[in-house]
């Protein structure tokens, strides 16, 4: 079956980096994207980005100031999300979810979601 | 960026009821639009996309309709499962935007 599992929770200064990552499994990881969603303790859903691993494309919210990366690792299916420059308004659980543009440029909504992962940035 | 407005942003109601819930998109999105439903603790789950198409394995009387910019998700006889926070969110542009969800609640 298809699963996404993320990494655990992380605690970071203000300042410092965030690295969270997504294994997939249950399904060929080229064949769809991933994105990443986020959600500050009480409020709503916030897109971060999406990557397209067949083709290595990247999309990502301007919100974020070119302080994410979204990369892929095809040998683990394993896909990362790195924030960096945290700061408190960063706090939030950020998601992994299958779905964008996949192989052969098809787009999919995202289906299967990983468990999320609690970064708070706190001096 | 397109903006969702979604409405109520809160709704008591009893099982067995109807509701329905909006969301207006502040450019043309034609039927590019999701709806998630969020439990507490939990990831988002999809329910609905291309404004009207029922995603596999959920039950029927979850269903949605519009095009354009204007969109509704409705639930019809609500079982005790269903409160929840429901989320609509455009896929037609980037970056992708979601409506500031609508919380529905027991009466």
């Amino acid at each position: 079956q298809v699963q996404l599992v993320q990494s655990g929770a992380e605690v970071k200064k203000p300042g410092a980096s965030v690295k969270v990552s997504c294994k997939i499994s249950g399904y060929r990881f080229t064949s769809y994207g991933i994105t990443w969603v986020r959600q500050a303790p009480g409020q709503g859903l916030e897109w971060v980005g999406t990557i397209s691993i067949w083709n290595g494309k990247k999309y990502h919210s301007q919100n974020l100031q070119g302080r994410v990366t979204m990369t892929t690792d095809t040998s683990t299916n394993t896909a990362y999300m790195e924030l960096r420059s945290l700061r408190s308004d960063d706090t939030a659980v950020y998601f992994c979810a299958r779905g964008g543009w996949g192989g052969s440029g098809n787009y999919y909504n995202e289906d299967y979601w990983g468990q999320g992962t609690l970064v708070t940035v706190s001096s | 960026d397109i903006q969702m407005t979604q409405s109520p942003s809160s709704l008591s109601a009893s099982v067995g009821d109807r509701v329905t819930i909006t969301c207006q998109a502040t450019q043309d999105i034609t039927n590019h639009l999701n709806w998630f439903q969020q439990k507490p603790g939990k990831a988002p789950k999809l329910l609905i996309y291309d404004a009207s198409d029922l995603q596999a394995g959920v039950p029927s009387r979850f269903s949605g309709s519009g095009s354009g910019t204007d969109f509704t998700f409705t639930i019809t006889s609500l079982q005790p499962e269903d409160f929840a926070t429901y989320y609509c969110q455009q896929y037609d542009n980037l970056p992708r935007t979601f409506g500031q969800g609508t919380k529905l609640e027991i009466k």
